[in-house]
Formats: C-alpha cells, structure tokens, sequence
C-alpha cells in the first residue's frame, strides 16, 4: 500500500529556532504536496502547499522545499513562534488517481517552547 | 468565513450499538470526504463523494460503514455495529472539484469512543 513516510514523530524547538519536518513519497502522477496544520480538538488546515514546478515556495515564515529525485519533501519553519505548536501533516495524491484524493503521513507533533 | 459543520462533536457508545454522523460542507463544494483519524497518525480517507455519488469507497469497512449524500449537500456515515477498534476523530472535509490541486477544507470532527 502507497505510504508517504514523515519524520520526526516529535519535535521540541526554542522561540526563534528553525522546525524542520521532512516526508518522503512513493510513485504519484500529480506533482502536489500539501502540508496541513492541526491544533488539538481542531480539524486539519492547509497551511502551504507546492506543485513542483518549482523546487522551493514560500509563504511568510512557512517554506516547502522539494526534491523530486528523491522523492523527498520538507517543511522549514523559520523563526518559531509559541503559536506554531501543532501536528503537522503532510501529504501527497494517491497514486494515479486524479480525484483529489489523499494520502496522509503519521504526523509530526511540534512544540515551541517561550 | 465557511466552514465544514459537523455533528456530534463527541460521541460515546458501546459496542454493538449504531452510530452516525452528520457533516454539512462548504456551500457550492461539490465534493465530500470521510477520514477516520486514530489517534496519534494521520487521516485516512474512508470515502469520497462527488456530488451524490461515490468516487472512491475503497477503504470503507462495508460489512458495518455505510455512507451517503442523497441529494449531493449534506452526508451521514454510519457505523453498525461499532466495534472498540472504530475509537478515533471521524473527520469531514469538502472541496470544489474533485481534482488533486483543490484545497481541502476540514471540519471540527467527531470523536467517537466506543466502550
């Protein structure tokens, strides 16, 4: 079964420090990786999301960076703050289907101390 | 800002018994999705509707999960019966076309134990 594999499990950061949370995929035949963000009791929400045609995009402090050789994708957070801590997940369309679905990674709890 | 309602928030059965659970998605997406979220991994899809039919139930648990969107807005999952392993956030997501470049928007979700 399609896996995407994401790591750390956990991650503990001081205010001002860089997260980096990275995934790695299997064969898809739609280039896009959404990241989602989820606060406790809380839904997912999309945080960033990057269709490769470029190997790096940025919204504010939140950058995905994209190797497609490697099959391999991250999340950098820079200057962490308190109110980034979160599970993240990201996420890669499942294999050939071209339905929107999605397959999720085990997540990655952050947590950003003052 | 629209969002994807869901309810119950909180559901707590025992085995055996039925369950259900009611999402409202954004008004004008056509397409709705069911996840279960066991604690501590990431959502795995159980169904996908585009519009009032389903396009993927290919991890649904048939024997005891049904679901439906009978006239494409609202839908219902159910499970009968619940078993302790369908502890876990059932979660409701819709988006306005069923490609893999729309966004996804979550709702709250439903945290269902069963004892």
């Amino acid at each position: 079964q399609q896996q995407v594999k994401q790591s750390p499990q956990s991650l503990i950061v001081q205010k001002g420090g860089i997260s980096i949370i990275n995934c790695a995929y299997e064969n898809t035949a739609f280039d896009y990786f959404p990241w989602y963000q989820q606060f406790p009791g809380k839904g997912p929400a999309l945080l960033i999301a990057i269709r490769p045609d470029v190997s790096e995009k940025k919204e504010g402090r939140f950058t995905i960076s994209f190797n497609k050789s490697a099959k391999q994708f991250s999340l950098h957070i820079m200057d962490s703050q308190p109110g980034d801590s979160a599970t993240y997940f990201c996420a890669a369309p499942w294999g050939s289907s071209n339905t929107g679905k999605l397959i999720f990674g085990q997540g990655t709890t952050l947590q950003v101390k003052p | 800002e629209a969002e994807v309602a869901q309810s119950p928030r909180y559901k707590i059965t025992e085995k055996s018994q039925a369950v259900a659970f009611w999402c409202d998605p954004i008004s004008g997406h056509a397409t709705l999705y069911w996840y279960r979220q066991i604690l501590g991994q990431g959502p795995e899809l159980l169904v996908q509707f585009q519009d009032e039919s389903v396009v993927d139930d290919s991890q649904l648990p048939k024997d005891r999960f049904s679901a439906e969107r009978l006239k494409g807005v609202d839908s219902t999952l159910k499970i009968q019966p619940a078993e302790l392993g369908d502890s876990a956030m059932y979660l409701c997501a819709s988006s306005f076309g069923g490609s893999p470049y729309n966004e996804q928007f979550f709702g709250p979700g439903t945290r269902l134990t069963v004892l």
